[in-house]
């Protein structure tokens, strides 16, 4: 079956330094891959997303490349702020159901 | 638009106990989900529903029973509570595959259940 594995945390960076979260993925075919986040108390939001191979995703800063060659889909940031401090899923979805496999999540913690 | 709503927020049980949470979105999305979320697991799929009067099982089914009477609302009971379903629960919808954000999921801000 598909599954998902991501790096464990907690994170913890000082403000504008550089943010990576590696994430690697099996399933057959080819997935649609995410990345979510969630903030403290909140639900998950869609951050990024890639469709296809070497689709690149971006929003707020982050972006992450669908490699599958490697089955990755790393997050980066350049400079994280403190408002970037929260959970982070790596997913990915296939055709059936549209339905989620998400990995363990990871908690970065981003101190001033 | 309200989005993705869940009632209640919060709820303690006592092993035996059962209780219903009700997932409610405007979005009109055919697709519906229910996940719980436990420390260092991520989101795990408990049932999920493709369309109103339908219903499958996800990852971890076992204890609940769901229902889509309606299209906007899906239903996630727990008949008798144990404390292994302390967890916190997200609704979710989508668009049917093929059609909107591809994969895309709308989630709720979430339940926090304990069992005790």
């Amino acid at each position: 079956g598909n599954s998902v594995t991501q790096m464990e945390g907690p994170v913890t960076l000082s403000e504008e330094a550089f943010l990576t979260i590696n994430c690697t993925y099996t399933a057959t075919g080819y997935p649609s891959l995410f990345w979510y986040v969630q903030y403290p108390g909140e639900g998950l939001q869609l951050l990024l997303k890639a469709t296809k191979a070497d689709d690149k995703g971006s929003n707020k800063g982050f972006e992450a490349t669908y490699r599958k060659e490697t089955t990755s889909f790393h997050l980066e940031k350049g400079s994280v702020q403190v408002s970037d401090s929260a959970v982070y899923f790596c997913a990915l979805s296939q055709a059936a159901g549209n339905k989620l496999t998400f990995g363990g999540g990871t908690r970065v913690l981003v101190k001033p | 638009n309200a989005g993705v709503t869940q009632t209640p927020k919060f709820r303690v049980l006592k092993t035996g106990q059962s209780m219903t949470l009700l997932c409610a979105q405007d979005m009109n999305h055919e697709y519906m989900y229910w996940y719980r979320q436990d420390p260092g697991m991520g989101l795990r799929l408990i049932h999920y529903s493709v369309g109103e009067g339908t219903t499958a099982k996800g990852e971890v089914p076992d204890g609940y029973n769901v229902s889509r009477l309606k299209k906007q609302n899906f239903l996630l009971g727990l008949e008798s509570a144990a404390p292994s379903q302390t967890s916190v629960y997200f609704c979710a919808s989508s668009y049917p595959f093929g059609t909107g954000p591809s994969g895309e999921q709308y989630f709720g801000p979430g339940t926090r259940l304990t069992v005790t």
